[in-house]
């Protein structure tokens, strides 16, 4: 059984380019979440979707953005990046059941030089 | 706001010593608190959680309301269980749809044969 899966696992990119990160959750889930960790910190709530609606937002810039798709897999997009940017980004899926166990990804480690 | 705190940035013990990693949160409706561990080169993984009451790997921890804290505990530490373990809090109303988790910074638990 297929846990949270996602790409790229690295990539470095330049100050003010743009990033899509791609996440895909475990069958049967509904939910994703995006968090971003910063190195030494522990993971900072970015967005969570679920059934294709965002429900919740984190105190991140407007340069932050994601979406989900019918399959329930999704994307999170930086622009104008930062070298503050750099960090892991954690997806994690759950059901959507109240009570449910939040399952995380081996995350996508994104350098901005 | 939520918050929470980890006082201890690195934990050292020895084999077979009782270990305690102390949680503390700050949120003033009723909070659904969490222990997630990530061993090296392992993803983010759910050790317990306050509702369960169930003890995970010989680790236990209990909600004191008063005194706002989640402190984990072992009785007698094995090498395996060296990791980062990071503390979590969510509302407890949230629900499986609305879900963000808020982290501590984490303690890196080293324990020495």
């Amino acid at each position: 059984d297929a846990g949270v899966t996602q790409s790229p696992t690295h990539l470095i990119k330049t100050r003010g380019q743009q990033v899509t990160l791609r996440c895909s959750p475990i069958s049967g889930h509904k939910s994703v979440s995006w968090y971003q960790q910063v190195l030494g910190q522990g993971p900072q709530f970015i967005f969570q979707y679920y059934e294709k609606e965002e429900r919740g937002r984190g105190n991140f810039p407007d340069r932050f953005s994601a979406r989900q798709f019918p399959n329930y897999s999704s994307e999170l997009n930086v622009n104008a990046l930062l070298l503050g940017d750099s960090a892991l980004y954690l997806c994690a899926s759950s059901s959507g059941n109240s009570g449910n166990t939040i399952y995380f990804g081996e995350g996508s480690w994104l350098t901005v030089v | 706001a939520q918050r929470v705190t980890q006082p201890e940035k690195l934990l050292s013990v020895f084999k077979g010593a009782p270990v305690e990693l102390k949680c503390n949160y700050s949120y003033s409706g009723s909070p659904e608190l969490f222990w997630y561990v990530q061993y090296s080169r392992q993803r983010l993984q759910l050790l317990l959680r306050h509702i369960s009451r169930e003890s995970i790997k010989g680790f236990t921890a209990d909600l004191n309301k008063g005194e706002t804290s989640f402190h984990l505990k072992k009785p007698f530490a094995q090498e395996e269980d060296s990791a980062m373990y990071y503390c979590a809090l969510t509302p407890s109303n949230s629900g499986g749809s609305n879900y963000k988790l808020t982290f501590g910074k984490g303690t890196l638990l080293t324990v020495n044969p």
